[in-house]
């Protein structure tokens, strides 16, 4: 699975549209970008996943570039709540010989202020 | 649903007595994954089970043991604890009964487990 690389900190204010990047530079053409959060210690949560094309979801949206080397996470309007650590995984298709096996990196820490 | 339970929520060993983490998914799931993370770090694979009856190393197998009970349970056992397995476990679980839906894992509240 290819590495990711993201800042390991950002603030957001409350109300504001948070933008968290992620590099992925070795990403190869069968892989997948997949966006987890975990707040404060407890179990990891799924955000968002994408190929190449943008993603929408209730939570968050994905851009990712056309050359696919790199993706950002949006929250539109952030929230005390989403406080947390997000985490940026690439990983091989979904349902293949990888099992879904997650590669956690230290993620960034997003704090939301009032 | 409960989704993903871990048991117990909290446990302190001294070195070398032995103790088995309990985790069910109530979610038909095929497969299911303990990780460890240590303080600021992140999660890291230590065995996972594609489907029941199979089970495979992660990244930091050494020092634990594994056993897919059934399709729901799956348990993690520290035979002779350490300082260094002093961490957060959490246990996780995926894929549909078809074998799709393998793109979100759910994952249970953790354990923290201290060994003195």
């Amino acid at each position: 699975d290819a590495k990711t690389t993201q800042p390991p900190s950002m603030d957001c204010a409350e109300g504001r549209a948070a933008n968290l990047p992620c590099n992925h530079s070795t990403i190869s053409g069968n892989e997948y970008v997949y966006w987890y959060r975990q707040i404060h210690s407890q179990g990891p949560q799924y955000i968002i996943h994408g190929l190449k094309n943008n993603e929408t979801n209730e939570m968050a949206s994905l851009i990712i570039t056309e050359d696919r080397k790199s993706s950002t996470l949006i929250l539109p309007h952030a929230t005390l709540r989403d406080t947390a650590v997000y985490y940026c995984i690439v990983r091989a298709r979904a349902g293949g010989t990888s099992y879904g096996k997650l590669t956690f990196g230290q993620g960034t820490i997003l704090t939301v202020h009032p | 649903n409960a989704g993903v339970t871990q048991t117990p929520k909290f446990q302190v060993l001294k070195t070398g007595q032995s103790m088995t983490l309990q985790c069910a998914q109530d979610m038909n799931h095929n497969s299911m994954y303990w990780y460890r993370q240590d303080p600021g770090m992140g999660l890291r694979l230590i065995y996972y089970s594609a489907s029941e009856g199979t089970t495979d190393k992660g990244e930091v197998p050494n020092g634990y043991n594994v056993s897919r009970l059934n399709k729901r349970e799956f348990s993690l056992r520290l035979e002779s604890a350490a300082p260094s397995q002093t961490s957060v476990y959490f246990c996780a679980s995926t894929g549909g009964a078809s074998g799709s839906n393998w793109n979100e894992q759910f994952f249970g509240p953790g354990t923290r487990l201290t060994v003195l």
